[in-house]
């Protein structure tokens, strides 16, 4: 089972709109990191934002991390058609954890033109 | 630099028998790491990788096991297959050690009938 949840699970919007993702995760993580997937294929990687961060900005995106809550939210904006795809955050743990990457179930993004 | 790539990327299979699946990372990554990706379970880690050493494990039964050889390619092999395991694995590396970004490969998908 997955270690997140990610709200909602599908979001449509129109081009140029922004689109904000949320993810929550249940254990204490080194980092937080946001990949996407296009129809199947492999994850591109995002944006990581470390524990010790509150706020991450890479051109159009916007991720923050609250380790209060363990919780976190990616804003696209300006969103365009080429932006729908399956968005997932994955928790990267401390250094026993390695490389290991605990997945949230994903947002499917529909961006209609 | 060439990405992550994985061979075959598609496979069908019958019941009962195995498979091995390869992966080749990112020259200069000594990290891989698997994963199997399912509509009903989502993404699950199956295991890391690093200098020819398993460093972490997920949980999945033993039907499932891989190696890594000296030159960082990675071997995944599950025997005695099942209808279950029908999924998209994904392989992926990182730099220098982990709790980091990773970088996927395109994937395997394998179907078992």
């Amino acid at each position: 089972s997955q270690q997140g949840e990610e709200d909602p699970q599908a979001l449509s919007i129109q081009e140029g709109e922004n689109a904000t993702m949320n993810c929550s995760y249940k254990t204490s993580i080194n980092n937080l990191q946001w990949y996407r997937q296009n129809s199947g294929r492999g994850l591109v990687h995002l944006i990581l934002i470390r524990s010790n961060e509150r706020e991450k900005h890479s051109g159009r995106l916007r991720v923050t991390l609250d380790t209060s809550k363990k919780s976190s939210s990616l804003l696209i904006t300006a969103s365009r058609a080429a932006d729908t795809a399956s968005y997932f955050c994955a928790a990267g743990g401390g250094e026993t954890s390695g490389s290991r990457l605990t997945f949230g179930e994903g947002t499917q993004l529909t961006v209609n033109p | 630099k060439a990405g992550v790539t994985q061979t075959p990327r598609y496979l069908i299979k019958t019941r009962g028998q195995q498979v091995t699946l390869s992966c080749s990372p990112i020259s200069g990554h000594r990290s891989v790491s698997w994963y199997q990706q399912t509509p009903g379970q989502g993404l699950q880690f199956l295991f890391e990788y690093f200098s020819e050493t398993q460093r972490n494990k997920g949980n999945f039964p033993g039907r499932f096991s891989g190696r890594q050889f000296s030159n960082s390619r990675s071997e995944m092999n599950v025997s005695t297959l099942e209808l279950g395991d029908s999924a998209l694995y994904l392989c992926a590396s990182s730099f220098p050690q982990g709790s980091g970004e990773q970088y996927f490969g395109p994937g395997t998908r394998l179907t078992v009938t």
